[in-house]
Formats: structure tokens, sequence, C-alpha cells
């Protein structure tokens, strides 16, 4: 069973503060990773996705990656109570027909206070 | 921005009946999925659809559920006779290709079964 694995939380951070979340995942077939925020009862947004290891910056959000160590985290800068919410990290396989089928985790559920 | 829509929001109904649920992804997108997330757990792949045939299927898409594209624009889940456990919000996505393309995820429908 191929599994991505987050710390289900809750994540509480300062108004301010740099949260970190972090997913492990057991394929190494894996191919291209992602980030969504998901509000509840809503549908997952996208907010980051990375495919090479290394950094990928998008305003406050940073995504890292390391396939030798099968792990993937995100870190918000400057964190905001809008920002409360369950971040879902999500892999996909490289090649065949698994065009969009995502593995999920289960999410860290993030509480950002004033 | 484009978004896929999905009706309806709700949907009530007897074990044992017959539901469908509708999405009308992207217009220009090719890739149709469906994902479900029973309450409290994962996000969870069901099925990817392209070229007018399912690419590829989880282990939950059994002989109870089908998926169609009954012309250009919609694409439909149906559940054949409802369980219990099929409670859950359905998620449609769509994306542009195949490949490291970025899925977008309609609103939901929350299904309940009683």
């Amino acid at each position: 069973q191929k599994e991505v694995e987050q710390n289900s939380g809750p994540l509480s951070v300062p108004e301010g503060a740099i949260a970190s979340l972090n997913c492990t995942y057991s394929d190494r077939v894996s191919q291209s990773f992602f980030w969504y925020r998901q509000y509840s009862g809503k549908s997952p947004e996208l907010i980051m996705s990375i495919y090479s290891n290394g950094d990928k910056e998008d305003g406050r959000f940073t995504a890292q990656l390391n396939k030798a160590s099968q792990y993937v985290s995100l870190l918000i800068r400057d964190s905001q109570p809008s920002d409360s919410a369950t971040y879902l990290c999500a892999v996909k396989r490289a090649g065949g027909t698994s065009y969009g089928k995502l593995t999920f985790g289960q999410g860290t559920i993030l509480t950002v206070h004033p | 921005e484009p978004e896929v829509t999905q009706t309806p929001s709700h949907q009530v109904t007897q074990m044992g009946q017959e539901v469908i649920l509708r999405c009308v992804p992207i217009s220009n997108h090719l890739y149709f999925y469906w994902y479900r997330q029973i309450l409290g757990q994962k996000v969870e792949f069901l099925v990817s659809f392209y070229n007018n045939e399912i690419s590829e299927k989880s282990e939950i898409f059994d002989d109870q559920f089908s998926v169609e594209r009954p012309d250009g624009s919609n694409f439909t889940l149906k559940i054949r006779s409802t369980k219990l456990e099929d409670s859950a919000m359905y998620f449609c996505a769509s994306s542009g290709t195949g490949g490291n393309e970025k899925l977008f995820f309609g609103s939901g429908t929350q299904l309940s079964v009683l």
C-alpha cells in the first residue's frame, strides 16, 4: 500500500510566525508533489506544486522536496489567521495511466491564532 | 477564472437507491476525475477518465459505480444501489493534460445515504 503520511496536528502557531508542515511518502516512483489547502466543508485548493529536489518559493509559501529521504514540506511565512485550514499533501506516481491519480495524506490541521 | 461546477451541492437518498452526481469540467480540459472524502478521512481517488473511457480506477470503484460523459460538457458519476458507507463528499476534478498538469477541483456534492 503506497502511503502518504502527515502529522494530523493540530499545529498551532501565533500570527506572524512560520508554520512548518511535513509529509513523507512511501512510493519511490513518486514524481509530482502537491500541497492543497482545505477549509472545513470545502474542496481542496492547490497552493504549491514541486517536482524536483530543493526549494520552490511562491509568495509566503515555500515547498521543499527531498526525494532521497522521501520527504516534502511546506513552510508558511508570516502566518495569518486566514491560513487556518487543513493542509493536504498529495503525491502522484510517474508514468503509466496515472494521469491525475493523486494519493493524499490525511492532512495537518493548522490554527493561526492572533 | 474558469471553474469546475458540481450539482447538486447536497444529495440525500435512501439506501439502495440510484444517484447521479453531475459535474461540468473546465471547458478545454481533457482529463476528468472523481474523488471522495468520507467525513474526517483522507481524500480518495475513485476514477480517471480520458478520451471517453476510464483510464484508471481504484478498488473503491466497483460495479456499483459508473462514469459517463453524455455530451460535450457534463461528466457524471452514477452509484447504482447506494450503501450507507457511500455517504461522503464527492469531488469532481479536471485537468488540461495529463502528466504534471494540476487538478482543478469542484466544490463537491455531499451525499448522505439514509
